[in-house]
């Protein structure tokens, strides 16, 4: 399974922009980046996702290093409603839907 | 349009009894996958269904098995249970099997298992 690398947890004051950090050395040219979140007693829910291009979407924007190496997902303004755990994923081709999730980064939104 | 259903949300059961828990995926979806967390494992894939053949499976004991009816309904089953099978279990669905790695997927609420 393709791995992810991203801080245990993360804390930002409401109304601040938020940068999460995730790094995946191994990642091959046709691995897409996926993140999700998962807020309290909920399951996950999609983010965003991209392959080599910044991507922006209603919820966020996704940042991808040149050489593709690492990336950050950019919450523009923190409130205490994405107070999550985000997952950065690196989803192969033909692996169907068959997601590894590792860790993830608990973020923290103090008001 | 709603979202995954999945039922029931909440139960118990003892240890050696068995389970069977339902995913109604997005209309017009017709891939399910399952997923099971636990604090201790996080999120681990279970096993996926497409137009009702399982596609692909992880890497879990044949206790676990699940099925995919023609309307792209899916159960999920447990049998023989140990306290260890105690997890939130996750059902997802997406319109296709996923070959693209571009392809997402969206996730019900969970049904929470306890074992005792």
């Amino acid at each position: 399974d393709a791995k992810t690398t991203q801080p245990n947890s993360m804390e930002s004051n409401e109304e601040e922009p938020v940068h999460l950090p995730c790094n995946h050395s191994t990642i091959s040219g046709t691995d897409y980046i996926h993140w999700y979140r998962q807020l309290p007693s909920q399951g996950p829910e999609y983010v965003i996702h991209g392959l080599t291009s910044n991507v922006n979407n209603r919820m966020a924007s996704l940042a991808i290093a040149e050489d593709r190496k690492s990336s950050t997902l950019i919450l523009h303004r923190a409130t205490l409603r994405d107070a999550a755990v985000y997952y950065c994923i690196l989803r192969p081709a033909n692996t169907g839907n068959q997601f590894y999730f590792g860790t993830g980064t608990s973020l923290t939104v103090i008001p | 349009k709603a979202g995954v259903t999945q039922t029931p949300r909440y139960l118990i059961k003892t240890r050696g009894q068995q389970v069977t828990l339902s995913c109604s995926p997005i209309s017009g979806h017709r891939s399910v996958s399952w997923y099971q967390q636990t604090p201790g494992q996080g999120l681990q894939f279970l096993f996926e269904y497409f137009s009702e053949t399982q596609r692909n499976k992880g890497n879990f004991p044949g206790r676990f098995s699940g099925r995919q009816f023609s309307n792209s309904r899916s159960e999920m089953n447990v049998s023989t249970l140990e306290l260890g099978d105690s997890a939130l279990y996750l059902c997802a669905s997406s319109l296709d099997l996923g070959l693209s790695s571009g392809n997402t997927i969206y996730f019900g609420e969970g049904s929470w298992l306890t074992v005792v």
